[in-house]
């Protein structure tokens, strides 16, 4: 099953935040989170396993609440180099990745 | 360190013609393999999955084939195209459950 993302789009100033959530219907075993750029392969931000584990680098970060079976991805203080697609993964079994449909992400000077 | 390369960057193929992508992956041994296909503006789809040669697992029905003749290197094929197999094919790999997948750089093919 296809995770659910929200909002499907976002427009940001430079500097504001922004919060991209990710559910899905199964139970998960972890959630990853990549950022595609226009033309571009997706690119591999973070995973988070099963243990409800918040991660981040920079001022990105996402935490994993398993028994919601939700993930959020958190960007604080938004750059220009932030603008993107973003896409959560769920495991669909053994390591096959099932991504949701997408958040498209612009930040405006 | 490890890389992946994918090829061609771009295609532009009849319908009725046959296609073959490949996929190579360096710096590693025994990685998951696998094809994604996304459409202009839409998400990412599983088309196949390998765990190891000659191991294909085939996620949508379609007129597309997988093949991985070596550890190393995974081929998506089709006999005919079809003008829904237009899209941008994504090859990835990893090799812990832990880490994230990486993509190659993608092929973009135009079926007229």
């Amino acid at each position: 099953q296809q995770p659910v993302q929200s909002p499907q789009a976002v427009i940001l100033r430079e500097g504001e935040d922004a919060v991209i959530n990710c559910s899905s219907s199964k139970a998960l075993y972890s959630v990853h989170w990549y950022r595609q750029k226009h033309g571009e392969a997706p690119v591999f931000l973070m995973i988070l396993l099963k243990g409800g584990e918040q991660k981040g680098h920079d001022k990105i970060s996402a935490s994993f609440n398993e028994k919601k079976q939700q993930s959020s991805l958190y960007l604080t203080a938004s750059q220009l180099s932030y603008s993107g697609t973003y896409f959560c993964g769920t495991e669909k079994g053994a390591q096959k990745l099932v991504f949701g449909q997408g958040t498209r992400l612009t930040i405006n000077p | 360190s490890q890389t992946i390369h994918q090829w061609p960057a771009t295609l532009v193929q009849p319908v009725g013609s046959p296609l073959s992508l490949e996929c190579t992956v360096e710096g590693t041994s025994n990685p998951n393999l696998y094809w994604y296909r996304q459409a202009a503006g839409r998400g990412l789809q599983l088309l196949f999955y390998s765990v190891g040669i000659g191991q294909i697992s085939s996620e949508v029905p379609q007129n597309l084939s997988a093949s991985r003749p070596q550890d190393r290197q995974f081929i998506l094929s089709s006999k005919k195209l079809l003008l829904s197999d237009s899209g941008f094919y994504l090859c990835a790999w990893s090799d812990d459950r832990s880490y994230g997948y990486t993509f190659g750089s993608g092929t973009r093919l135009t079926v007229v």
